[in-house]
């Protein structure tokens, strides 16, 4: 399986400024995302990583918040920006990959944020 | 539209005890994938399996087993001898191809296995 691995794992930020979380992969892998868990929730996705091109993004999340990177097939960037409290939560990047028996998302171990 | 299902919120049990995480499902795709993940304390997402719509087979791995039935859209996942470390949050989450097999989650189980 993927491993997949992110910085910061976490961090307490002051509001209005921005962060850059990293993901990278052990492996080249088609598609990555990025997920959102805001405390006590269950994950909600972001969007959609596309390598060489625009992200492609969910409902209710808009770029200019949440711009990302994908400069090649095993890393991605996500920033927060402008952050507020209500921003506070876990974030993770996941992969899919794909396996023998089917593909399979795997997830990064997360970047907690804590906005004050 | 694509929903999971995770109606028990928390679960407490006593070590050793069997436990059964529910999930029902919908979807109108007959090609999808049904996944369960382990959320411990540390925030990781864990993966612990994956079945495709097409088996229905029932799976065992050690402790824990999976009843995929599709007659009742349901996967539900099931701790025999349940442990202290198995305490966590649960989610169970599907992926299909209409929705280019972007994961919907439950909204979690949290189970407390006390000793």
């Amino acid at each position: 399986s993927a491993v997949i691995s992110q910085k910061p794992s976490r961090d307490i930020c002051q509001r209005g400024t921005s962060l850059t979380i990293q993901c990278q992969v052990d492996s080249q892998v088609t598609m990555m995302f990025w997920y959102r868990q805001q405390p006590g929730q269950s994950l909600t996705l972001i969007a959609t990583a596309n390598q060489g091109s625009e992200a492609t993004y969910e409902s209710g999340f808009v770029i200019d918040k949440f711009p990302i990177s994908r400069p090649n097939l095993t890393f991605s960037t996500l920033t927060v920006s402008n952050m507020s409290p209500e921003d506070s939560s876990i974030y993770l990047c996941s992969v899919e990959d794909q396996g023998k028996t089917g593909n399979t998302i795997y997830f990064g171990e997360g970047s907690w944020l804590t906005v004050v | 539209a694509q929903k999971v299902t995770q109606a028990q919120t928390e679960i407490s049990v006593v070590e050793k005890e069997d436990v059964t995480l529910d999930c029902v499902y919908e979807t109108r795709d007959t090609t999808y994938y049904l996944f369960w993940y382990k959320q411990p304390p540390s925030g990781e997402l864990v993966f612990l399996i994956r079945r495709n719509s097409f088996d229905e087979q029932n799976e065992i791995s050690g402790r824990y087993s999976w009843n995929f039935q599709k007659s009742t859209s349901s996967f539900n996942f099931t701790i025999t001898a349940s442990q202290v470390v198995d305490s966590a949050v649960y989610f169970c989450a599907l992926s299909t191809m209409d929705s280019s097999y972007k994961l919907i989650f439950g909204s979690g189980t949290r189970l407390l296995v006390r000793p």
